[in-house]
């Protein structure tokens, strides 16, 4: 049973605009939400976090966008940048544990 | 930042030995280490907590006999698949907090075993 879903496997952008990178849980247990940019053969790389108490979260050309009612988050680049293509995960935690559970990722190509 | 680093990077085994994969935090101390493995184009599962100076903490499927966890200092902890099988071919990572609660965590760049 997959808790934490990204349904888009993959997505391609145009340099310069935005990419958005969507996350759905069933979890309702789930407090803190994470965001992992990772490249082949390497270790994810934290991105931006949000905690439940919050609706948004923004840090340079990232933000993160969590609906509780709908179990969804979403992140956004803004602008896209031909550096940024990679495999993105969304990660979950459920209150006290830290332990991530993560989606199973999307792979962004942002074309030049 | 925060530094993990692991090793070997990359090991190729036969079948029914065992092998040791080590995970470090290089410029911090973490009494907690946490374990994941990866199969090609899925997600990220974690097998393990790792606590120092003590048992580590399954997660449920993992057997706690074949992948064994010793956390020996604040700055090691190590994996060792026994009797390893093609089937545990797969990429391993770890990662470790630097701070608590251990809400942002800090990878290792992932040992790739293959197991002929």
């Amino acid at each position: 049973d997959q808790q934490v879903k990204q349904n888009s496997p993959s997505l391609s952008v145009q340099e310069g605009r935005i990419s958005i990178l969507n996350c759905d849980y069933t979890n309702s247990m789930f407090d803190y939400f994470l965001w992992y940019k990772k490249y082949p053969a390497e270790g994810p790389t934290f991105l931006i976090s949000i905690s439940s108490i919050k609706d948004k979260n923004e840090d340079g050309r990232f933000t993160v966008f969590l609906n509780k009612s709908a179990k969804h988050l979403s992140l956004h680049i803004v602008p896209s940048q031909p550096g940024d293509s990679a495999v993105y995960f969304c990660a979950a935690s459920e209150g006290g544990t830290y332990k991530y559970i993560f989606g199973t990722g999307t792979r962004l190509k942002v074309l030049a | 930042g925060a530094v993990v680093s692991q090793h070997p990077s990359w090991v190729i085994c036969k079948s029914g030995t065992s092998v040791k994969i080590e995970c470090r935090s290089l410029d911090f101390q973490a009494t907690t280490m946490f374990w994941y493995r990866q199969f090609p184009k899925q997600s990220l599962m974690l097998m393990a907590t790792s606590n120092e100076g003590s048992k580590a903490t399954y997660e449920q499927g993992v057997e706690k006999d074949k992948f064994l966890i010793n956390h020996a200092s604040l700055t090691l902890s190590t994996l060792t698949v026994t009797s390893a099988h093609p089937e545990d071919s797969s990429f391993y990572i770890c990662s470790a907090p630097d701070k608590w609660p251990p809400y942002e965590q800090y990878f290792g760049p992932g040992t790739r075993l293959t197991v002929t």
